[in-house]
C-alpha cells in the first residue's frame, strides 16, 4: 500500500527566504507526482506535475524535483512572498490507481 | 470555461438526513474524481468515473454513499443517513484521459453533520 508523508507538517519564515518542503512515498512504482497549494477552507490548485521519466518541472519561483528510486520529492520555492502562505500538498499515482496524497506542509510566510 | 464547480459550498444537516452534493467538471474532461478531506488530512480518494460509468471505488464508500453520472457531464454524491463522522470537505476534481493528466480540483463542499 503507497503511504506518502510530508515533512515538515509545518514551516514558518520570513519574507524572501528560499525554501524547500519534502514529500517521501513507499512505492518507488509511480506514474507520476503532483503538487498542489491549498489555502484555507479552499479546494486544490494544481501546482505542478512531474511524469514518472522526468526528473524536474519549473513554473516561475517553484521546482519541483523527483528520485523514484529513493521515493522522493521536492517543492523548492524561491523568495518566498506573503502570499504563499498556505498547505502545500504532495499526491502520488501508481499505473491504473488514483492518487495517494500526503498530510501536507503548512507554510507561514511572514512580512 | 471558468473551472470545476461544487454546489453547495457549505451544507449543514442532522444526523440522519440524506444530502445530495454537485459537481460540474470542465466541460471536454471525459474523467471525474470524488475525495473526502478532513481537518489537517490530504484527501482520501472515493470513486471516480470515466464518461458515465464508474470505474473505482474505495472502500471509504460505504453503502450509505452513492455517487452518479447520468450522462457523462456533471456528476452527484449522495449521503444516506448521514453520520457525525461525514462531516469533511468533499472535493470533484476532472481531468482529461490519461494517467499523465493534471487533475483539477474544485472548491469542496465543507459538510458538517450535528
Amino acid at each position: 500500500k503507497q503511504e506518502v508523508t510530508q515533512i515538515p507538517a509545518a514551516l514558518s519564515v520570513p519574507e524572501g527566504e528560499n525554501l524547500v518542503l519534502n514529500c517521501s512515498f513507499t512505492d518507488s512504482a509511480i506514474y507520476n507526482l503532483q503538487w498542489f497549494r491549498q489555502d484555507p477552507g479552499k479546494g486544490l490548485t494544481s501546482l505542478l506535475l512531474i511524469q514518472s521519466s522526468q526528473r524536474e518541472q519549473t513554473s516561475g519561483r517553484l521546482n519541483a524535483s523527483l528520485d523514484k528510486s529513493s521515493g522522493r520529492s521536492t517543492l523548492y520555492i524561491a523568495a518566498s512572498q506573503p502570499g504563499d502562505s498556505a498547505t502545500y500538498l504532495c499526491a502520488v499515482r501508481r499505473r491504473g490507481q488514483n492518487f495517494v496524497f500526503g498530510p501536507g506542509t503548512r507554510l507561514s510566510v511572514l512580512p | 470555461d471558468t473551472g470545476v464547480s461544487q454546489d453547495p459550498r457549505h451544507k449543514i444537516t442532522k444526523r440522519g438526513q440524506n444530502v445530495t452534493f454537485r459537481c460540474d467538471p470542465i466541460s471536454e474532461h471525459n474523467r471525474l474524481y470524488w475525495y473526502r478531506q478532513t481537518l489537517g488530512q490530504g484527501p482520501e480518494f472515493l470513486t471516480y468515473f470515466q464518461n458515465e460509468a464508474q470505474l473505482e471505488k474505495s472502500r471509504l464508500l460505504s453503502d450509505r454513499f452513492s455517487a452518479e453520472r447520468p450522462k457523462g457531464s456533471f456528476s452527484t454524491l449522495e449521503i444516506q443517513r448521514t453520520e457525525q463522522g461525514d462531516s469533511a470537505m468533499y472535493l470533484c476534481a476532472s481531468s482529461l484521459e490519461g494517467g499523465q493528466r493534471e487533475q483539477y480540483f474544485g472548491p469542496g463542499t465543507r459538510l458538517t453533520v450535528t
